[in-house]
């Protein structure tokens, strides 16, 4: 079993929808989760750190189950320019990222 | 401020060949993290330095090398190469935060080197 999991998609969705990312984690001593954005042939970029309380930045909300080994992260009024790879990372003794979950947004 | 900056960006070795990729941490980080991004998949942790000395190493052979100068900027040495060892590879820099030397802290990527071996 992968130590982070995800659905690779690809996610294509219409401006303005909304959509969602899981993401479960083996390790239950993990101890910091974020997610990460990352653009076709270019570096990742964090998107936002995720607490057990949830947390939400503008249109990004994420969420931490640390009972299920689960984070989500939910994006609202999608734009065009939200496409990209979506990486899931947790933090055990080494930051762990998922393989990424593809979002294409079209017009 | 400058971010983090990789040199050099593009690389084609053969196999066999020797390659030292090199990394500048954002002006006052003082940990650097390596890893490696094969097409389709998530960043693979290789190394983690702090303050010059290996805070973490993650499941890779011992071709790959690293090291952190005074400077804190780093270099990383894969000797052998194998065609396995085309892939983009990152460095990060972070804050040390509280703890574990900043490994558990966001981290800032480079725009990455890209290593191609024929």
């Amino acid at each position: 079993r992968k130590e982070v999991e995800q659905d690779p998609g690809p996610f294509n969705v219409p401006e303005g929808a909304t959509v969602a990312f899981n993401c479960t984690y083996s390790n239950s001593a993990s101890q910091s989760f974020f997610w990460y954005r990352q653009d076709c042939r270019k570096e990742p970029k964090l998107l936002m750190s995720v607490y057990s309380s949830g947390n939400e930045d503008g249109r990004f909300t994420a969420q931490l189950n640390r009972a299920s080994q689960y984070i989500s992260l939910l994006i609202r009024d999608s734009k065009l320019s939200d496409s990209a790879t979506y990486l899931c990372v947790v933090y055990t003794d080494k930051l762990i990222f998922g393989t990424g979950t593809r979002l294409q947004v079209f017009p | 401020d400058a971010g983090v900056t990789q040199s050099p960006t593009h690389l084609i070795k053969t196999r066999g060949q020797q390659v030292t990729l090199r990394c500048s941490p954002i002006s006052g980080h003082k940990s650097v993290s390596w890893y490696q991004q094969v097409l389709g998949q998530g960043p693979q942790f290789i190394f983690q330095y702090y303050e010059k000395e290996e805070r973490g190493r993650g499941n890779f052979p011992d071709r790959f090398s690293a090291r952190q100068f005074p400077n804190y900027s780093s270099e990383l040495n894969v000797n052998a190469l194998l065609l396995g060892d085309s892939a983009l590879y990152l460095c990060a820099s972070s804050d040390p935060g509280t703890g574990y030397y900043g490994s558990n802290q966001p981290q800032h990527f480079g725009d990455g080197t890209r290593l191609s071996i024929l």
